[in-house]
C-alpha cells in the first residue's frame, strides 16, 4: 500500500520558486504521481503528472529521481494567489486505494 | 462543458440518520471516485466506480457504500450516521479507466455533511 508524506506547511514569498516534495518509498511499478492544488471550499485542481524523471508545464515543473521513491513540485515564482494546500497523489494498482499525502499549506506572503 | 456536479452542497443531519449523496461526472467520463476530507484526516479515499462496478474501496466500515448507474452518475450513501461523519465529501471524475490509469481526476465543489 503506497503511503505518501509532505511537509505539513511552507512560507514563501511573491516571486519565489517553490519546491514541495512528497516521499513515497513503495510505490508501485506502474504508479504515475499526480499533484493537486486546493483552495478552501473548493475540490482539488489537477497541476501536473508525471512517472519519472522531469515533466513540465504552464504552471509547474515534476521532478522525479531514478529510483521513484520521492518526487518534487517545483513552482516558480509564486504569487499571493498561489497560497493553497498542494497533494501528492500516488495511484496504486487497481484492488488497491488511492493515496493522497496529508496535504502541504502553502503561504505566499507579499 | 459542464464540471462535476455534486448535490447537496451542504446538509444537516443528525445522529442515527442515514444520508444520500449525489455526484454528476462530466459527459463522457465513466470512472467515478469518492473522498471524504476532514482536518484531522485530510483526504482519504472512499471508492471507485467505473462502468456500474466498484473497483476500488478504501478503509471505511460499511455503513458507507455506494454505487454507480448506467449514465455514470453516481450516489454514496452513509447509513446509522455518527458524529465523526462529519466532513466534506468530494466526488471526483476521470476519463480513464480507474485504477493505475485514474490519474487526472476532476473534482466537484464537494457536500459538507455536517451531524448533529
Amino acid at each position: 500500500l503506497a503511503k505518501t508524506t509532505q511537509p505539513i506547511s511552507m512560507d514563501s514569498y511573491e516571486g519565489q520558486e517553490v519546491n514541495i516534495t512528497c516521499s513515497h518509498n513503495n510505490i508501485a511499478t506502474n504508479d504515475y504521481i499526480t499533484w493537486y492544488q486546493q483552495f478552501p471550499s473548493q475540490g482539488p485542481r489537477f497541476i501536473i503528472q508525471g512517472y519519472k524523471t522531469k515533466v513540465t508545464n504552464e504552471v509547474a515543473s515534476l521532478f522525479i529521481p531514478a529510483d521513484r521513491k520521492s518526487s518534487t513540485l517545483s513552482l516558480p515564482r509564486v504569487s499571493l494567489s498561489d497560497t493553497a494546500v498542494y497533494y501528492c497523489l500516488v495511484g496504486v494498482d487497481a484492488g488497491n486505494m488511492l493515496t493522497f499525502g496529508g496535504g502541504t499549506r502553502l503561504m505566499v506572503k507579499p | 462543458k459542464a464540471g462535476v456536479t455534486q448535490t447537496p452542497r451542504y446538509l444537516i443531519k443528525t445522529r442515527g440518520q442515514q444520508v444520500t449523496l449525489s455526484c454528476s461526472p462530466i459527459s463522457g467520463h465513466r470512472s467515478v471516485s469518492w473522498y471524504q476530507q476532514t482536518p484531522g484526516q485530510g483526504l482519504q479515499f472512499l471508492f471507485e466506480y467505473f462502468s456500474e462496478t466498484q473497483r476500488n474501496k478504501g478503509n471505511f466500515p460499511g455503513r458507507f457504500s455506494g454505487r454507480q448507474f448506467s449514465n455514470s452518475r453516481s450516489e454514496m450513501n452513509v447509513s446509522t450516521l455518527e458524529l465523526g461523519d462529519s466532513a466534506l465529501y468530494l466526488c471526483a471524475s476521470s476519463p480513464g479507466q480507474g485504477g493505475t490509469d485514474t490519474g487526472e481526476l476532476f473534482f466537484g465543489e464537494g457536500s459538507r455533511l455536517t451531524v448533529l
